[in-house]
C-alpha cells in the first residue's frame, strides 16, 4: 500500500525567510508519480507540480524548488524568500504507475504560515 | 472554459437523509475522482472512474455511490447520510496524465 508523509503538522517562518516542507513516501512500485498542491485559506486545491519517478532532477519554478531523492523516497519543497501570500496548507501526493493520477494518495498536509 | 464544477457549495442533512453532490467538468477529460477531506486527514478517495461507464472504489468508499454515464458528469451519491460523513468534498478531473483539475469543494454538514 502507498503511503505519503508529511512529518510537519504546522510551520511559521517571517517573512523572506525561506522555507522546506517535507515529504516522505512509501511504494512498492518501482513507476509513480509525485504531486505537491497548495491550498491557500479559500479552500481551492492549486496544482504546483507533477514528477515522475524517473525523473529525479530538480526543478526550480520562481521562488520554487523541489528536491526529488529516490534514495530516501523524499520529495521535499523549498520555498526561497517567502511571502505572506504563500500562506497556505500544502500536500503532497502519491499515485501508482498504470492508474495515471487518477488515484492520488495524499499526506495529511502542512500548514505553512508567513509571518508579516 | 468552466473547468470543474461542484453543486452544491454547502449543504446541511439530516442523518438518514440522501442527496447527490453533482461534479461537473468541460475539458472532456476521462478521469474523475471524488475525495473528502478531514481536519488532521488530508484527502482520501472515494470513487473514481477512468471513462464513462467505468468506476471503482477508492479509499473510503462506504456509504457513498457514483455512476459515470457522461464523459462530462460525475455525481457522488449519499444514501443514507450518517454524521461521520460530515466533510469537504472534492470532485476532480484529469488525462490521467498531468495534473488534476480540482473543483471548489462542496462542505457537507450531517446532522
Amino acid at each position: 500500500a502507498q503511503k505519503v508523509t508529511q512529518a510537519q503538522t504546522e510551520i511559521s517562518v517571517v517573512e523572506k525567510e525561506d522555507v522546506t516542507l517535507d515529504c516522505v513516501y512509501e511504494t512498492r512500485d518501482t513507476t509513480y508519480y509525485l504531486f505537491w498542491y497548495k491550498q491557500p485559506p479559500s479552500g481551492e486545491l492549486v496544482f504546483l507540480i507533477r514528477r515522475n519517478s524517473f525523473d529525479e532532477q530538480n526543478e526550480i519554478s520562481g521562488r520554487y524548488s523541489w528536491n526529488f531523492q529516490k534514495s530516501t523516497s523524499s520529495f521535499n519543497f523549498t520555498i526561497t524568500a517567502s511571502q505572506v501570500v504563500d500562506s497556505a496548507v500544502y500536500f503532497c501526493a502519491l499515485s501508482e504507475a498504470g492508474f495515471g493520477n487518477e488515484k492520488l494518495t495524499f499526506g495529511t498536509g502542512t500548514r505553512l504560515t508567513i509571518i508579516p | 472554459n468552466a473547468g470543474v464544477t461542484q453543486t452544491p457549495k454547502f449543504q446541511v442533512l439530516k442523518t438518514g437523509q440522501s442527496m447527490t453532490l453533482q461534479c461537473a467538468q468541460d475539458m472532456n477529460h476521462e478521469y474523475m475522482s471524488w475525495y473528502r477531506q478531514d481536519p488532521g486527514m488530508g484527502l482520501r478517495l472515494i470513487h473514481y472512474s477512468v471513462g464513462a461507464g467505468i468506476t471503482d472504489q477508492g479509499e473510503v468508499p462506504n456509504g457513498y455511490n457514483v455512476s459515470r454515464s457522461t464523459t462530462e458528469d460525475f455525481p457522488l451519491r449519499l444514501l443514507s447520510a450518517a454524521p461521520s460523513q460530515t466533510s469537504v468534498y472534492f470532485c476532480a478531473s484529469g488525462t490521467g496524465v498531468n495534473e488534476q483539475f480540482f473543483g471548489p469543494g462542496t462542505r457537507l454538514t450531517v446532522l
